[in-house]
């Protein structure tokens, strides 16, 4: 699977909304792009993947480059909840042993204060 | 659904002895994934099994460690001996589709 990479750190106000970028520059043409995020103390918590296209969905919305190089996690309106470390992940699409691996790096810590 | 359940949710242990932890995917999921996290390493995938058999155990550290699948609906991850250096967060994760759905991992201390 390709690396990812993606700032240690991100600060947002909370209500604003939240950008988080991610570098994928060796991504291969059938891998998507996935985010997870884990909150202090929990399991990882799937938010949104896609492969070309902009998707949305009731967390999130992804924001993918047209060359697929990079993407950008947008949360619309912060909240404290949101306060986690948000991982971006490359995937193969199906098929071959790899399909379900995920390969998590060390992610983004967001960081929502009042 | 209760999602994946983990039991159990805390362990502490001696070195040397061994360590069984269960994992319960979500019903209809084919995948399970068992996973663990530690501050120097991150979260890294273990072994993960489709339709019960393992499919990729490259990420086990050791003969110490294996997993088994009996059925559909558990799995167990076994440590025997355990050692210090196995203190972690296991969590295990189940899929029928590309998305992974995590349970609430086991935190496990060996001293």
């Amino acid at each position: 699977d390709a690396k990812t990479t993606q700032p240690t750190s991100m600060d947002c106000a909370e209500g604003r909304a939240a950008n988080l970028p991610c570098n994928h520059s060796t991504i291969s043409g059938n891998e998507y792009v996935y985010w997870y995020r884990q909150i202090h103390s929990q399991g990882p918590q799937y938010i949104i993947h896609g492969l070309k296209n902009n998707e949305t969905n009731e967390m999130a919305s992804l924001i993918i480059t047209e060359d697929r190089k990079s993407s950008t996690l947008i949360l619309p309106h912060a909240t404290l909840r949101d306060t986690a470390v948000y991982y971006c992940i490359v995937r193969v699409a199906s098929g071959g042993t790899s399909y379900g691996k995920l390969t998590f790096g060390q992610g983004t810590i967001l960081t929502v204060h009042p | 659904d209760a999602g994946v359940i983990q039991s159990p949710r805390h362990e502490v242990t001696e070195m040397g002895q061994e360590v069984t932890l269960r994992c319960k995917p979500i019903s209809g999921h084919d995948y399970l994934f068992w996973y663990r996290q530690t501050m120097m390493r991150g979260l890294e995938l273990l072994i993960y099994f489709n339709n019960n058999v393992p499919i990729d155990d490259s990420g086990m550290p050791e003969d110490r460690f294996s997993a088994k699948m009996p059925n559909a609906s558990f799995s167990t991850l076994k440590i025997q001996p355990s050692e210090p250096r196995d203190s972690a967060v296991y969590f295990c994760a189940s899929s029928s589709s590309s998305r992974q759905y995590f349970g609430p991992g086991t935190r496990l201390l060996v001293l």
